[in-house]
């Protein structure tokens, strides 16, 4: 089945302590991006990438950092530079970045903060 | 600045009944348009889309229209069911160089049996 698997499902951070958020997809996509909601809010985006080894910021990228050396995986890194990181974080992927894709989502990772 | 605005929190409505989903948008540079829909915990699942150069589109019981005039567009299902009861989330691609998915901030949708 093809698809986006995000893990972990929940995770727990102490404060000053890095954490990396896993995001996998098999479906052949170009482009993946990283996105932040909060209670009430819109799907916010962090990071995105268009093509491996190639990666920019989105609108609330301060405090997190990605990496692209596959084009499978678009791991999120919320360091400790992030001040409010409990969130529920959501990794997308498409076909082409920049032609009216639909993304495709995986089932988010639940962070908190110890 | 919320270019994409859903501006009702809730919607219920009982089975079989139509449902009706608002968006409002303030850029008209967005392009293309899509529904989203969401249960807790899980991530949201494409639903339907339709380009600024249509006015309906249809897929089974979901029907997207966009009047661009007005800078409005909904989503109707019809018939309902218990199963749609879901947060629904506009989202509305703007060309800035890069295409960007701008989110509206999501309508719950009761159907009651």
């Amino acid at each position: 089945d093809g698809g986006i698997t995000q893990s972990p499902k929940y995770l727990f951070r102490k404060e000053g302590q890095n954490v990396t958020l896993s995001c996998e997809q098999n479906l052949n996509h170009d482009a993946m991006y990283w996105y932040r909601q909060d209670p009430g809010q819109g799907l916010r985006l962090i990071y995105y990438s268009q093509i491996v080894n190639d990666f920019q910021k989105g609108d609330i990228a301060e405090g997190y950092s990605v990496s692209r050396e596959k084009k499978e995986s678009f791991p999120l890194t919320v360091t400790s530079a992030q001040k409010n990181p409990t969130a529920f974080y959501l990794c997308a992927s498409s076909m082409v970045a920049g032609e009216n894709q639909p993304q495709h989502f995986g089932d988010g990772t639940r962070l908190s903060i110890l | 600045d919320q270019q994409v605005k859903q501006n009702s929190p809730s919607l219920s409505v009982q089975e079989g009944r139509i449902s009706i989903l608002n968006c409002d948008y303030t850029n008209s540079m967005f392009d293309y348009f899509l529904w989203y829909k969401k249960y807790p915990a899980e991530g949201p699942t494409f639903l339907i889309s339709i380009s600024s150069i249509k006015d309906k589109n249809e897929d089974g019981r979901f029907t997207v229209f966009l009047n661009k005039s007005a800078k409005h567009l909904s989503l109707h299902i019809v018939p309902s069911q218990p199963g749609d009861s879901a947060v629904y989330f506009c989202a509305a691609y703007l060309n800035t160089g890069f295409q960007k998915l701008v989110f509206g901030t999501g309508t719950r949708l009761l159907v009651s049996p």
